[in-house]
Parts: structure tokens; sequence; C-alpha cells
């Protein structure tokens, strides 16, 4: 990945289980994104988190942010098999106009 | 949300020939979109920064003449690969960032497969 690495780099589970993703990062950052990519398809915006935040939920979805440890998780509660997809992380230092992803979660969620 | 659409979704050329991908913000103002490349199973990798009147800015490792981008207007950019070859076959993503927005999120096209016979 340009900056960032994440891991697990795949990751099996049932459906009704959590998953969780983390990925880090070696700069300073303005913010963090999540996105989703389903097969062969572009990107969802999942949430961004900045810099002075910590943690921020948006439905089934949690994601931190430690800026000491320079690293970022997501996590999906309850999962689905329709939330089967690839997971990136991507961190921004300015103004967003220097974004960067990670190299991504390929999750599987079983029915 | 924002939408960005791109054209075509792919296309199949042969070797040594030129391909344009085209990257449009439907409902907002685009100073500034990206291209991304993204080989299979692996992550998206900027390849430039196009700027709306004036030229795009690189990085390391791109080949500016082989992908030619053109940021002509303030809702298209243009990414020409020239003489494409077989290694040049992957997803081509762009995304643009709405200056305007109360966010600072880039809104990602559908991407466009790329396959060099």
């Amino acid at each position: 990945s340009q900056q960032g690495e994440e891991d697990p780099q795949a990751l099996s589970i049932q459906e009704g289980e959590n998953a969780t993703m983390n990925c880090s990062y070696k700069t300073s950052i303005n913010n963090l994104q999540w996105y989703r990519q389903n097969s062969g398809r572009g990107l969802v915006h999942l949430i961004l988190i900045r810099s002075n935040e910590r943690e921020k939920h948006s439905g089934r979805l949690r994601v931190t942010l430690d800026t000491s440890k320079k690293s970022s998780s997501l996590l999906i509660t309850a999962s689905r098999a329709a939330d089967t997809a690839s997971y990136f992380c991507a961190r921004s230092r300015k103004n967003n106009n220097d974004m960067r992803f990670g190299a991504g979660t390929r999750l599987t969620v079983k029915p | 949300g924002a939408v960005v659409s791109q054209h075509p979704s792919w296309v199949i050329c042969k070797s040594g020939t030129s391909v344009k991908i085209e990257c449009r913000s439907l409902d907002f103002q685009a100073t500034t979109m990206f291209w991304y490349r993204q080989f299979p199973k692996q992550s998206l990798m900027l390849m430039a920064t196009s700027n709306e009147g004036s030229k795009a800015t690189y990085e390391q490792g791109v080949e500016k003449d082989k992908f030619l981008i053109n940021h002509a207007s303030l809702t298209l950019s243009t990414l020409t690969v020239t003489s494409a070859h077989p290694e040049d076959s992957s997803f081509y993503i762009c995304s643009a960032r709405d200056p305007s927005g109360r966010t600072d999120t880039q809104y990602f096209g559908p991407g466009t497969r790329l396959t060099v016979l």
C-alpha cells in the first residue's frame, strides 16, 4: 500500500458475529476514512474520522482512532452476508488532496 | 451524496492503441479530481491529481507521457492510456472532491476495467 497497512488481510466470519479490521499508518494525519468495495466495483464511503476525534458511530459501524499509536479500527457489529466486501482505510495528511489507501481487508460473512 | 460517473465501465483494446477514460462529477463542480489504479486483489494506488485548468500532478513512478490527464472543465477529467500494453490492464478509478461540501470526503466513480490484449 502507499501509506499504511491493514490487518487482517482476510477475515471470514459467520453471520451475526462482529468483524474488526485494523489500519495503521506512518505519518501524522488530518483525517482517516474507511471505504467499502464490492468485488470489481467502485468505492463506497463509510465513515470519516478526524485527527481530534477518538470514536465515531454510524449504524452498525464503529470507528476508533488512536493517533498515539497511529492506528484505527473498524468494527462491524451483527454482520450480515451483504457485508461481504473489501474494506479500505485511507489517510489524509492535509486537505484530503493526498489520500493514501491501506492494503485492505477482504471480509467474508457466511450465511 | 455527490455522484461521480466514469465512462466506459469497461473496455477491451489491442496492444498499441490508446484508450480514453472519462470522469465526471454530476452534481457538483470539482476543481480537483484524482486517478487511481487497482490491480486484482490489491489496494488503490494514486496515479495523479488532476487540477482544473492546470497540469496534473503525477505520483512517483507514473509516466506522465503514458497516462495523459486533461481536466478541461470543472466537471470533467479524462485519462488517456497511450500505446496501451497488457501490463496496463487494470481497474482505473477516479474520484472528485467537492470543495463546497461540508466534509472532506472524496466521491469515487464506479471504475473502468481496462483489458489490453
